[in-house]
């Protein structure tokens, strides 16, 4: 079935360390959308990767869309205690409006001061 | 501008009951999506609708779960009746049109016991 895979699946950093996780998904995919939870609370978005190549970046944060639009990366450059929290890419399959958006597990992060 | 709106916050019931939610989007979304969250993993799509009509609900459990967006604004998701491995947050987000990144609600907390 449709898989959108994501590694690792927990990191624990010291505050000012670097930061990776990593999305592989079966399919092509029309956009990758990245998404903060926080402890006990709700996905909140990030951004939206939509041309093959493409690196947009907010602050700390870089993320990239792998040019044969399968594979997607977030890098968080020296990581805060702030950073808490777990990241989701979500793949989004299909096009028009019959594709869906399929989350990948998450990759926790956990932040030592 | 509000975000999207969930309620009950939490619900506890006994196998067998019948339970429903609620969800207001945000004003102007036309999509709006009903996620299920088991703890320690991604969300899961349980359906979407493009205005008051259904665009994907391939992975809800019909014979249980239904779910309505009469006049294209508020959704109801009811489950009826419970199953223990019901127990999960439900999780109700929008988005402006389809493919676009979406916001959450604060989801609801189901308990089966």
């Amino acid at each position: 079935g449709q898989q959108v895979m994501q590694i690792p699946q927990y990191q624990h950093v010291q505050e000012g360390e670097d930061f990776t996780t990593y999305c592989n998904s079966s399919t092509t995919l029309s956009n990758i959308q990245w998404y903060k939870q926080r402890p006990g609370g709700h996905p909140v978005f990030l951004i939206q990767l939509v041309k093959s190549g493409e690196v947009k970046k907010q602050k700390r944060l870089t993320f990239q869309f792998g040019e044969a639009k399968k594979n997607s990366s977030l890098h968080i450059t020296a990581t805060q205690t702030t950073d808490v929290g777990t990241y989701f890419c979500a793949g989004l399959q299909g096009s028009g409006n019959t594709g869906k958006l399929i989350f990948g597990q998450g990759t926790t992060l956990q932040v030592k001061p | 501008e509000a975000g999207v709106a969930q309620s009950p916050r939490y619900k506890i019931i006994e196998k067998r009951q019948s339970v429903a939610f609620w969800c207001n989007p945000i004003s102007g979304h036309a999509t709006l999506y009903w996620y299920q969250q088991i703890l320690g993993q991604g969300p899961k799509l349980l359906i979407q609708f493009q205005n008051n009509g259904v665009v994907d609900d391939s992975q809800l459990p019909k014979d249980r779960f239904s779910a309505e967006r009469l006049k294209g604004v508020d959704s109801t998701l009811k489950i009826q009746p419970a199953k223990l491995e019901d127990s999960a947050v439900y999780l109700c987000a929008s988005s402006l049109s389809w493919g676009m990144g979406q916001f959450f609600g604060p989801g609801t907390r189901l308990t089966v016991l």
